[in-house]
């Protein structure tokens, strides 16, 4: 267990829908991290919060979005879906200046 | 916008001998170099990593080479076992935040 939890694991949904996945960061970090793996697209940067402010945004769809919360939780809205939205969303999390991002187990979603 | 070649999908090596890793960048402004191992139906987990200072760095059985001015990445696995069977990540940071850049994994399987 690395200590960031990701909701749900799997997902199943159909196209023109909306879904939110969930990340609890690991005790004492601050940042929070998105990510996307597609199949053979390896782990593609969407977006990272820290403490609650969005601090760098990647190659996110408009119809992405994101947000922390004070508790530091973050969530990944995904809107509009597209078959090709089908991949691993990961999130990761960190301490301020940490080189080591400590990844979740990922949430899977499939677009029908 | 390709600042990370990991060149080769998959690699297989028997158990005893040596795995060799690699990855190319492009970017001046990495300044960490990082690898993840990671298993099926989990996250990616750190695995060893380097600064730009060294070009060498060992962790028992792994070892991280640096050549900056090749800008070449590389992990040496030795001996292999077969529990070393993952996706291995060469992932990249550099610039005024902490998100890392990765490639798009290698598949190492090592053979008893």
């Amino acid at each position: 267990d690395s200590g960031v939890t990701q909701t749900p694991k799997h997902l199943i949904t159909a196209t023109g829908q909306r879904v939110t996945l969930r990340c609890s960061p690991r005790s004492g970090d601050l940042s929070v991290y998105w990510y996307q793996q597609s199949l053979d697209q390896g782990l593609q940067f969407l977006i990272q919060y820290y403490n609650g402010e969005e601090r760098a945004k990647g190659n996110i769809l408009e119809r992405f979005s994101a947000q922390q919360f004070p508790d530091l939780h973050s969530e990944l809205n995904l809107s509009s879906l597209e078959l090709g939205d089908s991949a691993l969303y990961f999130c990761a999390s960190s301490v301020e200046g940490a080189n080591v991002l400590t990844f979740g187990a990922g949430s899977r979603l499939t677009v029908l | 916008d390709q600042q990370v070649k990991q060149n080769s999908p998959s690699l297989s090596v028997q158990e005893g001998r040596i795995s060799i890793l690699n990855c190319d960048y492009t970017n001046s402004m990495f300044d960490y170099f990082l690898w993840y191992k990671k298993y099926p139906a989990e996250g990616p987990t750190f695995l060893i990593s380097i600064s730009s200072i060294k070009d060498k760095n060992e962790d028992g059985r792994f070892t991280v080479f640096l050549n900056k001015s090749a800008k070449h990445l590389s992990l040496h696995i030795v001996p292999s076992q077969p529990g070393d069977s993952a996706v291995y990540f060469c992932g990249f940071r550099g610039g005024s935040n902490y998100k890392l850049t990765f490639g798009k994994g290698t598949l190492l399987t090592v053979n008893p």
